[in-house]
């Protein structure tokens, strides 16, 4: 089965500063990786993805994200946060394997608070 | 930009009473999905339906629900007789494949409150 562990469940980061939300992961093959974002009253929306290759995947808005192998951690940055970017950080898998469920597994999510 | 919609934004209903959450996906999209999220718990899988049938389900989705799509654009869970831990924001998406690494577009949610 898969899993996805966000183990904060609130980011508080002053404007300006590099700000990180945590995402830890679980599967029986290896991974596809997303992020998303929501914003009051929206749906979630698509940030970036990991499928293969360079381990530093870069994403809407200035996000980034690094995904480590022997960690199973697949967590969200960005270098200097903006007020405008507090909401709601969502990380989900997907195994890539055959065996596995192409169903994405979501974390609960992670409310980012910037504050100016 | 396409997007995937959902109506109503909000619905309450009481307990035992039928619901119908409707979604529109984006037009070239051939997998929906819903998704609901209880209040401060984690974003839960609930069906995938491709192709005119359900195609994965969880144990959350139960004989209680069920899934259609009656026309060429709409996508709707119905829950027939609904129960007080119902109440969740209930999330549709779509995607182009099944396979592969094709993220999925969520609506924006419909917040179900089952009084």
């Amino acid at each position: 089965a898969q899993s996805v562990a966000q183990p904060e469940d609130q980011v508080n980061v002053a404007e300006g500063n590099p700000l990180t939300v945590k995402c830890t992961y679980s599967v029986s093959g290896n991974p596809y990786l997303f992020w998303y974002v929501q914003y009051p009253n929206r749906g979630l929306q698509f940030l970036l993805k990991y499928i293969t290759g360079d381990n530093l995947v870069k994403g809407s808005y200035g996000f980034e994200a690094e995904f480590n192998k022997s960690q199973t951690s697949f967590h969200l940055k960005k270098p200097s946060a903006l007020v405008s970017d507090s909401a709601l950080y969502f990380c989900a898998v997907r195994d890539m394997s055959s065996g596995g469920s192409y169903i994405p597994t979501f974390g609960r999510g992670t409310s980012l608070i910037v504050h100016p | 930009e396409p997007e995937v919609t959902q109506t109503p934004s909000h619905q309450v209903t009481q307990m035992g009473q039928e619901v119908i959450l409707r979604c529109v996906p984006i037009s070239n999209h051939l997998y929906f999905y819903w998704y609901r999220q209880i209040l401060g718990q984690k974003v839960e899988f609930l069906v995938s339906f491709y192709n005119n049938e359900i195609s994965e389900k969880s144990e959350i989705f139960d004989d209680q629900f069920s899934v259609e799509r009656p026309d060429g654009s709409n996508f709707t869970l119905k829950i027939r007789s609904t129960k007080l831990e119902d109440s969740a924001m209930y999330f549709c998406a779509s995607s182009e494949a099944l396979q592969g690494p094709t993220e999925a577009f969520f609506g924006q949610g419909t917040r179900l409150t089952v009084v």
